[in-house]
């Protein structure tokens, strides 16, 4: 089955912790993308990747940092994490880099940080 | 600056009726608009797109609207269904980089 998968599901924290979450997708998809949606907002763009060893910066990368070794994995890094980063993150992934790929969105990880 | 704007939080019409979904934008970079739609617990999923060379797209019960000139799209739904009742994103995609309005939850009564 064609997936985004994303762990862990949920995370409770504190702050300073250094944690990672992790995203694979299995359709061999070059973009891969993560976001942060709170609560009343939208997705709000962190990090993207056009392909390996490619990354940019989104509308909120401050605090995260992201790699991608290989095509299928996008692992979000949170070095130091602080209160502000509880939210719901979503990883998603589409065919190529351009708006006429639709993406295929991860089931999304609640993170707490305490 | 929210460069995309969903401007109804919320929005309930009858089931058969038609929704109609709007959305405004100010980056004139922005290359493709594209429609999700968000039940609880679950990422969005893909709905529909459109270039903004197109002015409209449709794809069964859903039309997407585009007037590039006044810097607006809309998603209708027709007929609607309590099916449809979910969160619905508009996004807008420049490059690579990916621009989600707050979203209206759209509620379908039977």
């Amino acid at each position: 089955e064609a997936q985004v998968t994303q762990n862990p599901r949920y995370l409770i924290t504190v702050t300073g912790k250094k944690l990672t979450v992790t995203c694979s997708q299995n359709m061999n998809h070059e973009y891969m993308s993560w976001y942060r949606q709170d609560p009343g907002l939208g997705l709000r763009q962190i990090y993207y990747s056009m392909n390996v060893e490619v990354t940019d910066k989104g509308d909120v990368p401050e605090g995260y940092k992201v790699s991608r070794k290989e095509k299928r994995n996008f692992p979000l890094i949170l070095e130091s994490p602080s209160p502000n980063q509880t939210s719901l993150y979503f990883c998603a992934s589409s065919l190529a880099t351009g708006g006429s790929y639709e993406q295929y969105f991860g089931p999304g990880t609640r993170l707490t940080v305490t | 600056d929210q460069q995309v704007k969903q401007n109804s939080p919320s929005l309930s019409v009858q089931e058969g009726r038609i929704s109609i979904l709007n959305c405004d934008y100010t980056n004139s970079m922005f290359d493709y608009f594209l429609w999700y739609k968000k039940y609880p617990a679950e990422g969005p999923t893909f709905l529909i797109s459109i270039s903004s060379i197109k002015d409209k797209n449709e794809d069964g019960r859903f039309t997407v609207f585009l007037n590039k000139s006044a810097k607006h799209l809309s998603l209708h739904i027709v007929p609607s269904q309590p099916g449809d009742s979910a969160v619905y994103f508009c996004a807008a995609s420049d490059a690579g980089k990916s621009t989600f309005g707050d979203g209206t939850t759209l509620t379908v009564k039977p």
